[in-house]
């Protein structure tokens, strides 16, 4: 079976510190791509980052930065300089071959950017 | 771009009444995805349809629920007769099928109430 676990229901941190987010994940496909999205109070799903299995190189946007290590099936989502519009639920996901397009979800992590 | 449209945003009724919640993808997109968001349940996709036909429906709670995808820019998710524990967010997803870093784009979701 295909699954994401992410392990931190909820977390919380000052403005400006970094937090890493962590997230597993299960499958037997070679070729996958992961992806972290957000979704703030006002309940919108907003893509956040994406990484293809097959690139050693971790994804980086802006502040938002993954730490990918394919033999571990880990998926980490570091946030730099939190800012309180960060708030939010994280979930990790990933697409393959296999699971025919569809994206395989964690149950999230709860993230709280204190003032 | 306008991006994901979904209608409405907010729906409340009574229990034994029919609702129809909406969904306009984003142009050129041939894959659309039914979600629906409950604190106890997570996100749970309920039908996914690849150039309007359905693929895989095995999300669909009971025959209560029903969905079409009629032509490329609409598609409907029914609840007849809609239950109180059918409360929650739906959202609407679509994506271009190409390949596995297409990623879903959400749209903003209709939170439904039933009473």
């Amino acid at each position: 079976a295909q699954t994401v676990t992410q392990s931190q229901p909820e977390m919380s941190v000052q403005e400006a510190e970094t937090v890493t987010l962590s997230c597993t994940y299960d499958t037997s496909e070679s070729n996958y791509y992961l992806f972290w999205y957000k979704q703030p109070p006002s309940r919108q799903m907003i893509l956040v980052i994406r990484q293809e299995a097959y690139k050693q190189q971790n994804a980086t946007e802006n502040r938002f930065s993954v730490n990918f290590q394919k033999a571990a099936k880990s998926f980490s989502l570091k946030i730099s300089d939190s800012q309180l519009g960060d708030t939010a639920m994280y979930f990790c996901a990933f697409m393959t071959y296999d699971s025919n397009y569809q994206l395989i979800w964690g149950a999230g992590t709860k993230l709280i950017i204190k003032p | 771009d306008a991006g994901v449209i979904q209608s409405p945003r907010h729906e409340v009724t009574e229990m034994g009444q029919e609702v129809t919640l909406r969904c306009k993808p984003i142009s050129g997109h041939n894959s659309l995805f039914w979600y629906r968001q409950t604190m106890m349940r997570g996100l749970e996709l309920l039908i996914y349809f690849n150039n309007n036909v359905p693929i895989d429906d095995s999300g669909m709670p009971e025959d209560r629920f029903s969905a079409k995808m009629p032509n490329a820019s609409f598609s409907t998710l029914k609840i007849q007769p809609s239950e109180p524990r059918d409360s929650a967010v739906y959202f609407c997803a679509s994506s271009f099928h190409r390949g596995l870093n297409q990623p879903q784009h959400f749209g903003d979701g209709t939170r439904l109430s039933i009473l």
